[in-house]
Protein backbone atom coordinates (compact mmCIF):
# COMPACT_ATOMS: atom_id res chain seq x y z
CA UNK A 1 0.00 0.00 0.00
CA UNK A 2 1.87 3.63 -1.03
CA UNK A 3 -0.01 5.82 0.92
CA UNK A 4 0.64 9.31 -0.78
CA UNK A 5 3.15 9.36 -3.71
CA UNK A 6 4.79 12.66 -4.49
CA UNK A 7 6.73 13.31 -8.14
CA UNK A 8 9.10 14.66 -8.49
CA UNK A 9 10.81 14.66 -5.31
CA UNK A 10 13.31 17.16 -6.15
CA UNK A 11 13.32 19.80 -8.95
CA UNK A 12 15.01 23.07 -9.59
CA UNK A 13 13.62 25.47 -12.15
CA UNK A 14 14.41 29.22 -12.71
CA UNK A 15 12.07 32.57 -11.77
CA UNK A 16 9.55 32.56 -14.48
CA UNK A 17 9.74 28.66 -15.34
CA UNK A 18 5.88 26.77 -14.60
CA UNK A 19 5.63 23.19 -13.40
CA UNK A 20 2.87 20.85 -11.75
CA UNK A 21 3.73 18.83 -8.61
CA UNK A 22 1.38 15.34 -8.73
CA UNK A 23 0.53 14.02 -5.68
CA UNK A 24 -1.85 10.69 -5.91
CA UNK A 25 -3.19 8.20 -3.25
CA UNK A 26 -4.84 5.22 -3.09
CA UNK A 27 -6.25 4.90 0.08
CA UNK A 28 -9.99 6.52 -1.21
CA UNK A 29 -9.40 9.69 1.01
CA UNK A 30 -11.77 12.31 -0.10
CA UNK A 31 -9.70 15.25 1.29
CA UNK A 32 -6.37 15.92 -0.05
CA UNK A 33 -3.89 19.18 1.00
CA UNK A 34 -1.01 21.00 -0.10
CA UNK A 35 1.53 22.19 2.24
CA UNK A 36 4.80 23.80 2.22
CA UNK A 37 7.26 23.89 5.06
CA UNK A 38 9.56 26.54 5.78
CA UNK A 39 12.34 26.74 8.19
CA UNK A 40 11.43 28.60 11.48
CA UNK A 41 7.72 28.68 9.82
CA UNK A 42 6.04 25.19 10.25
CA UNK A 43 3.46 23.57 7.79
CA UNK A 44 0.94 26.20 6.21
CA UNK A 45 -1.40 25.14 3.96
CA UNK A 46 -1.87 26.31 0.39
CA UNK A 47 -4.70 24.77 -1.03
CA UNK A 48 -7.38 21.84 -0.23
CA UNK A 49 -9.68 19.95 -1.85
CA UNK A 50 -12.87 18.05 0.02
CA UNK A 51 -13.56 15.99 -3.02
CA UNK A 52 -13.06 15.44 -6.86
CA UNK A 53 -13.76 18.65 -8.28
CA UNK A 54 -13.57 20.71 -5.60
CA UNK A 55 -10.71 22.93 -4.69
CA UNK A 56 -10.06 25.96 -1.51
CA UNK A 57 -7.44 28.41 -0.72
CA UNK A 58 -5.64 27.68 2.37
CA UNK A 59 -3.84 30.35 4.11
CA UNK A 60 -1.30 30.59 1.24
CA UNK A 61 -2.01 30.51 -1.88
CA UNK A 62 -1.16 33.19 -3.71
CA UNK A 63 1.45 32.33 -6.70
CA UNK A 64 -0.26 28.25 -6.72
CA UNK A 65 -3.25 27.09 -8.86
CA UNK A 66 -4.86 23.50 -7.66
CA UNK A 67 -6.81 21.14 -9.71
CA UNK A 68 -8.71 17.97 -8.50
CA UNK A 69 -9.74 16.16 -12.02
CA UNK A 70 -10.11 12.72 -10.31
CA UNK A 71 -10.48 11.49 -6.66
CA UNK A 72 -7.01 9.83 -6.72
CA UNK A 73 -5.00 13.23 -7.98
CA UNK A 74 -4.46 16.39 -6.53
CA UNK A 75 -2.02 18.60 -8.62
CA UNK A 76 0.02 21.84 -7.52
CA UNK A 77 0.93 24.24 -9.94
CA UNK A 78 3.37 27.00 -10.30
CA UNK A 79 2.55 29.54 -13.45
CA UNK A 80 5.80 31.68 -12.70
CA UNK A 81 8.28 30.54 -9.81
CA UNK A 82 9.45 33.25 -7.88
CA UNK A 83 12.33 32.18 -5.90
CA UNK A 84 9.71 32.54 -2.57
CA UNK A 85 8.77 29.74 -3.68
CA UNK A 86 11.45 27.78 -2.83
CA UNK A 87 10.50 25.14 -0.22
CA UNK A 88 9.22 21.46 0.58
CA UNK A 89 5.91 21.04 -0.58
CA UNK A 90 3.82 18.15 1.15
CA UNK A 91 0.50 16.78 0.08
CA UNK A 92 -1.47 14.97 2.53
CA UNK A 93 -4.46 13.25 2.14
CA UNK A 94 -7.85 12.36 4.69
CA UNK A 95 -10.86 10.28 4.59
CA UNK A 96 -12.78 13.32 5.61
CA UNK A 97 -12.18 16.75 7.13
CA UNK A 98 -13.33 16.77 10.61
CA UNK A 99 -11.04 16.43 13.71
CA UNK A 100 -11.15 12.75 13.84
CA UNK A 101 -9.63 11.62 10.31
CA UNK A 102 -5.88 12.16 10.28
CA UNK A 103 -3.93 13.34 7.79
CA UNK A 104 -1.55 11.01 6.23
CA UNK A 105 1.60 13.01 4.17
CA UNK A 106 3.52 12.04 1.14
CA UNK A 107 7.51 12.43 1.69
CA UNK A 108 7.48 16.01 -0.13
CA UNK A 109 9.14 17.68 -3.19
CA UNK A 110 12.02 19.91 -2.70
CA UNK A 111 11.86 22.90 -4.83
CA UNK A 112 14.21 25.31 -5.66
CA UNK A 113 13.43 28.58 -7.66
CA UNK A 114 16.73 30.21 -9.10
CA UNK B 1 0.38 35.80 19.20
CA UNK B 2 0.77 32.48 17.56
CA UNK B 3 -2.56 30.08 17.76
CA UNK B 4 0.00 27.27 18.26
CA UNK B 5 3.43 27.84 20.09
CA UNK B 6 6.51 25.05 20.31
CA UNK B 7 9.74 25.02 21.36
CA UNK B 8 11.85 24.20 18.23
CA UNK B 9 14.70 23.04 20.29
CA UNK B 10 16.93 21.45 19.60
CA UNK B 11 16.59 19.39 21.87
CA UNK B 12 19.64 16.36 22.84
CA UNK B 13 19.02 14.16 25.89
CA UNK B 14 20.80 11.05 26.30
CA UNK B 15 19.21 7.42 25.33
CA UNK B 16 17.19 6.16 28.13
CA UNK B 17 15.85 9.42 28.89
CA UNK B 18 12.67 10.66 29.64
CA UNK B 19 11.24 12.90 26.86
CA UNK B 20 9.03 15.80 27.45
CA UNK B 21 7.84 18.07 24.31
CA UNK B 22 4.85 21.23 24.44
CA UNK B 23 2.72 22.93 23.02
CA UNK B 24 0.46 25.92 23.77
CA UNK B 25 -2.02 27.36 21.84
CA UNK B 26 -4.59 30.31 22.16
CA UNK B 27 -8.11 29.26 20.41
CA UNK B 28 -9.98 27.41 23.00
CA UNK B 29 -12.20 25.68 20.40
CA UNK B 30 -9.47 23.32 19.39
CA UNK B 31 -10.55 20.07 20.01
CA UNK B 32 -8.61 17.46 18.40
CA UNK B 33 -4.99 17.27 19.80
CA UNK B 34 -2.18 15.38 17.48
CA UNK B 35 1.20 14.83 17.53
CA UNK B 36 3.39 14.07 14.08
CA UNK B 37 6.85 12.75 13.69
CA UNK B 38 9.05 13.69 11.24
CA UNK B 39 12.20 11.79 10.30
CA UNK B 40 14.89 14.12 8.17
CA UNK B 41 13.82 14.38 4.46
CA UNK B 42 10.36 12.57 5.31
CA UNK B 43 6.87 13.33 5.60
CA UNK B 44 5.21 13.95 8.47
CA UNK B 45 4.02 10.44 10.18
CA UNK B 46 1.06 10.37 12.58
CA UNK B 47 2.51 9.22 16.28
CA UNK B 48 -0.75 10.09 18.32
CA UNK B 49 -3.99 11.73 18.29
CA UNK B 50 -6.11 12.86 21.63
CA UNK B 51 -9.62 14.58 21.67
CA UNK B 52 -10.62 16.38 24.87
CA UNK B 53 -7.91 17.01 28.17
CA UNK B 54 -6.62 13.56 29.63
CA UNK B 55 -4.05 11.31 28.63
CA UNK B 56 -3.49 8.66 26.09
CA UNK B 57 -0.73 6.19 26.03
CA UNK B 58 0.51 3.89 23.10
CA UNK B 59 3.60 2.23 24.03
CA UNK B 60 6.40 4.20 25.11
CA UNK B 61 4.12 7.31 24.17
CA UNK B 62 2.02 9.49 26.58
CA UNK B 63 -0.12 12.30 25.01
CA UNK B 64 -1.29 14.85 27.55
CA UNK B 65 -4.00 17.76 26.80
CA UNK B 66 -5.11 20.19 29.70
CA UNK B 67 -7.30 22.94 27.59
CA UNK B 68 -8.05 24.63 30.92
CA UNK B 69 -4.18 25.61 30.96
CA UNK B 70 -4.21 25.16 26.88
CA UNK B 71 -1.50 22.94 26.59
CA UNK B 72 -0.42 19.80 25.40
CA UNK B 73 2.35 17.53 25.48
CA UNK B 74 4.22 14.49 24.33
CA UNK B 75 6.04 12.40 26.79
CA UNK B 76 8.13 9.69 25.64
CA UNK B 77 9.73 6.97 27.80
CA UNK B 78 13.12 4.70 27.55
CA UNK B 79 14.05 7.41 24.57
CA UNK B 80 16.05 5.59 21.95
CA UNK B 81 18.24 6.84 18.96
CA UNK B 82 15.58 6.14 16.73
CA UNK B 83 13.28 8.40 17.99
CA UNK B 84 15.65 11.22 16.76
CA UNK B 85 13.02 13.13 14.71
CA UNK B 86 11.36 16.53 14.65
CA UNK B 87 8.10 16.44 16.59
CA UNK B 88 5.13 18.58 15.01
CA UNK B 89 2.41 18.76 17.18
CA UNK B 90 -0.99 20.28 15.19
CA UNK B 91 -4.92 20.92 16.27
CA UNK B 92 -8.08 20.96 14.28
CA UNK B 93 -11.25 23.24 15.37
CA UNK B 94 -14.15 21.52 16.78
CA UNK B 95 -16.50 20.24 13.56
CA UNK B 96 -13.71 21.98 11.18
CA UNK B 97 -15.50 20.64 7.86
CA UNK B 98 -12.60 22.24 6.29
CA UNK B 99 -10.13 20.08 7.96
CA UNK B 100 -7.61 23.13 8.43
CA UNK B 101 -4.86 21.59 11.02
CA UNK B 102 -2.86 24.36 13.10
CA UNK B 103 0.44 23.04 13.07
CA UNK B 104 3.66 24.22 15.87
CA UNK B 105 7.09 24.70 14.08
CA UNK B 106 8.03 21.55 15.67
CA UNK B 107 10.96 20.47 17.99
CA UNK B 108 13.67 19.10 16.97
CA UNK B 109 15.13 16.17 19.23
CA UNK B 110 18.24 14.06 19.17
CA UNK B 111 18.97 11.14 21.61
CA UNK B 112 22.19 10.33 21.83
CA UNK B 113 23.39 6.18 22.08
Amino acid sequence: NAGVTQTPKFRVLKTGQSMTLLCAQDMNHEYMYWYRQDPGMGLRLIHYSVGEGTTAKGEVPDGYNVSRLKKQNFLLGLESAAPSQTSVYFCASSRQGNGNQPQHFGDGTRLSIL
Amino acid sequence: QKEVEQDPGPLSVPEGAIVSLNCTYSNSAFQYFMWYRQYSRKGPELLMYTYSSGNKEDGRFTAQVDKSSKYISLFIRDSQPSDSATYLCAMIHYGGSQGNLIFGKGTKLSVKP
